[in-house]
C-alpha cells in the first residue's frame, strides 16, 4: 500500500493567512494526486485534482503543486469557510489511500 | 448531476453481516468506478473497495476478507456487505465515484452504522 503522510496537522491560522499544507506519498504517485475538503458533519468534497486541477466551482485562492511524492495545497487567502479538515489521497494504485487529514483551526 | 445515496441498517450486531446499498441518479452508472469508504467519529478517511459496472472489484487488503461487492446496473446501484462485523466497524460510510483516477467527485450523503448487540 502507498502511505500518505500530511504536515502540519493541525495548522493554526488567521483570516487572510497563506497557508500551506503538505502530503508526502510513500512512493512516487506521479501527478495522481487529489485534495479533498471535509467540515464537521458533512460530506468530503473534491477540491483539486491531479496535483493542480480544480474541481469545477473551486475558489481560485486554492492551488496544488509537486509531483512524484511531494504535494502541497495552497490556500492563497484564507476565509472564515475554508476552516475545515484536508485530506490528500493517491489515484495512483489501489488500494485508493488517503493523508491522515490537517485541520485548519483559527487562530 | 449524478447523485448518490446510501441505504441499510444503521445498527448491526456483532459478528453478523453490514450490508448496504448506494443508488446512483441523475446519470448512467457506467463510467464510474464506484467506492466504498468509512471514517469512524473523528478520525480520518478508509477506502473499502471499488466496483466498476463490469463487476470488476478491487478492495483494501486490510478488509478483503470480509468484503464483497456487487453492482446492479438494472436498477442504478452497487452494493457492500462486509461480514462479521465488530465494534471497530462502527463508523459513516459513504458511496463515491471516481472517474480516470481524477478523485471522488461525487459522494453520497453517508449513512452512519453502529455495530452494538
Amino acid at each position: 500500500d502507498i502511505q500518505m503522510t500530511q504536515s502540519p496537522s493541525p495548522l493554526s491560522a488567521s483570516v487572510g493567512d497563506r497557508v500551506t499544507i503538505t502530503c508526502r506519498a510513500s512512493q512516487s504517485i506521479s501527478d495522481y494526486l487529489n485534495w479533498y475538503q471535509q467540515k464537521p458533519g458533512k460530506v468530503p468534497k473534491l477540491l483539486i485534482y491531479t496535483v493542480f486541477s480544480l474541481q469545477s466551482g473551486v475558489p481560485s485562492r486554492f492551488s496544488g503543486s509537486g509531483s512524484g511524492t511531494d504535494f502541497t495545497l495552497t490556500i492563497s487567502s484564507l476565509q472564515p469557510e475554508d476552516f475545515a479538515t484536508y485530506y490528500c489521497q493517491q489515484s495512483y494504485s489501489t488500494p485508493r489511500t488517503f493523508g491522515q487529514g490537517t485541520k485548519v483551526e483559527i487562530k | 448531476q449524478v447523485q448518490l445515496q446510501e441505504s441499510g441498517p444503521g445498527l448491526v450486531k456483532p459478528s453478523e453481516t453490514l450490508s448496504l446499498t448506494c443508488t446512483v441518479s441523475g446519470g448512467s452508472i457506467s463510467s464510474y468506478y464506484w467506492s466504498w469508504i468509512r471514517q469512524p467519529a473523528g478520525k480520518g478517511l478508509e477506502w473499502i473497495g471499488r466496483i466498476y459496472t463490469s463487476g470488476t472489484t478491487n478492495y483494501n487488503p486490510s478488509l478483503k476478507s470480509r468484503v464483497t461487492m456487487s453492482v446492479d446496473t438494472s436498477k442504478n446501484q452497487f452494493s457492500l456487505k462486509l461480514s462479521s462485523v465488530t465494534a471497530a466497524d462502527t463508523a459513516v460510510y459513504y458511496c463515491a465515484g471516481e472517474k480516470s483516477q481524477r478523485g471522488m467527485d461525487v459522494w453520497g450523503q453517508g449513512t452512519t452504522v453502529t455495530v452494538s448487540s
